[in-house]
């Protein structure tokens, strides 16, 4: 198994842009969180899916965010638009009924 | 909800001595604790986890012992080497929601 593949690996991009990050979870994993990391806030839980249905979305920051995962196997991170505070590594990370979480190697994105 | 608390967030120890790290949990339902390594620039990564009817989990110089009257967790390392050197996560979770609540973290750091 390949294990969680996070495109862009690297991303820099204007204020006002839109941003897309992709994830692919394990195959065969029921449960998808967006985590974003940055010094000051540390780790934070954006939003959590299960069977691609988004459960819990309260720590979207704002309207700017959205996510999807429209099937198994692919979900979306989206940033519309980006502003410099959204700078940060974006990672995603999948499991199967809620234990042992494996990360994706994050996207860094740098909003200038 | 649930608030993992964790310490300390700092902690310098002697190659080949033993190193612990703590973390203290609110939510009594919580059942399922893992902990992450995250090296710098790098991933969060499992290194171990206990499930609530196991007080004690060993794999090599890892340890990770549970005490649920207490509320509280440990991870124990013993022989360090400076590969140990990183960030050390402790979380909790609940059968409820399968959602992993994190500690702030510790950073380990080994002097030769």
């Amino acid at each position: 198994d390949a294990g969680v593949i996070q495109s862009p690996r690297h991303e820099v991009t204007e204020m006002g842009q839109e941003v897309t990050l992709r994830c692919k979870p394990i195959s065969g994993h029921d449960y998808l969180f967006w985590y974003r990391q940055t010094m000051m806030r540390g780790l934070e839980l954006l939003i959590y899916f299960n069977n691609n249905v988004p459960i819990d979305d309260s720590g979207m920051p704002e309207d700017r965010f959205s996510a999807k995962m429209p099937n198994a196997s692919f979900s979306t991170l989206k940033i519309q638009p980006s502003e410099p505070r959204d700078s940060a590594v974006y990672f995603c990370a999948s499991s199967f009924q809620g234990y042992g979480y494996t990360f994706g190697s994050g996207t860094r994105l740098t909003v200038v | 909800g649930e608030n993992v608390e964790q310490h300390p967030s700092t902690l310098s120890v002697q190659e080949g001595d033993s190193a612990v790290i703590k973390c203290t949990y609110s939510d009594s339902a919580s059942n399922y604790f893992p902990w992450y390594k995250q090296e710098l620039g790098k991933r969060p990564q499992l290194i171990i986890d206990i499930r609530s009817n196991v007080g004690e989990k060993k794999d090599q110089r890892i340890a990770v012992t549970l005490n649920k009257t207490a509320k509280h967790f440990s991870l124990h390392i013993t022989e360090t080497q400076p590969e140990d050197s990183a960030v050390y996560f402790c979380a909790a979770s609940s059968g409820s929601n399968y959602q992993l609540i994190w500690g702030a973290g510790t950073k380990l750091i080994i002097k030769p």
